[in-house]
């Protein structure tokens, strides 16, 4: 089950904040948040469990609403280096099931 | 920190040639994954290894394609006779234990099949 993501791109100027959108038409254990920078892996950034509280990276965090099947991605003041595409991955189940990502966001910083 | 190493970083092969990617995953994780980015779209699951044998696979992942973990380190994808529509991005991607735990990604292999 793909999650969906929203929006599919977004252009900020530095300093200026955004909302990524991560969304299940099943219920979620987990949440997995990944940006990618061009020609590169993808680099973790934070996971968010069933009954979990909200986490922080620096000026990333991150929301999971179990009831809607959802998770939020919020990037304050951002910085040109927040550029890249987000990817959220998610499973349904505490057993190791494969992530199965989303079709991303491509987000661009701008001066 | 460690981290997931995979080889070649590029490929370029002809059609219907045999191509292996390896990979050397995080030495005390126990789950393996191979995934795939075709340019400028999702990461898409192929497979998953743990224990010396598949634990799962996707649609993708049909009899063109095998894995093997041959000598404890290198966890090799192989694809038999490749396609022009199997040129992407190959990550190797490793997890420590059971649960919701992190996927290390290696740098990935690109291929290219002309």
């Amino acid at each position: 089950q793909q999650p969906v993501q929203s929006p599919q791109a977004v252009i900020l100027r530095e300093g200026e904040d955004a909302v990524i959108n991560c969304s299940s038409s099943k219920a979620l254990y987990s949440v997995h948040w990944y940006r990618q920078k061009h020609g590169e892996a993808p680099v973790f950034l934070m996971i968010l469990l069933k009954g979990g509280e909200q986490k922080g990276h620096e000026k990333i965090s991150a929301s999971f609403n179990e009831k809607k099947q959802q998770s939020s991605l919020y990037l304050t003041a951002s910085q040109l280096s927040y550029s890249g595409t987000y990817f959220c991955g998610t499973d349904h189940t505490s057993g190791n099931t494969p992530l199965v990502f989303g079709k991303g966001t491509r987000l661009s910083v701008i001066a | 920190e460690p981290e997931v190493t995979q080889t070649p970083s590029h490929q370029v092969t002809q059609m219907g040639q045999e191509v292996i990617l390896r990979c050397v995953p995080i030495s005390n994780h126990l789950y393996f994954y191979w995934y795939r980015q075709i340019l400028g779209q999702k990461v898409e699951f192929l497979v998953s290894f743990y224990n010396n044998e598949i634990s799962e696979k996707s649609e993708i992942f049909d009899d063109q394609f095998s894995v093997e973990r041959p000598d404890g380190s290198n966890f090799t994808l192989k694809i038999r006779s490749t396609k022009l529509e199997d040129s992407a991005m190959y990550f190797c991607a490793s997890q420590k234990g059971e649960g919701a735990n992190v996927l290390t990604f290696g740098a990935g292999s690109r291929l290219t099949v002309l």
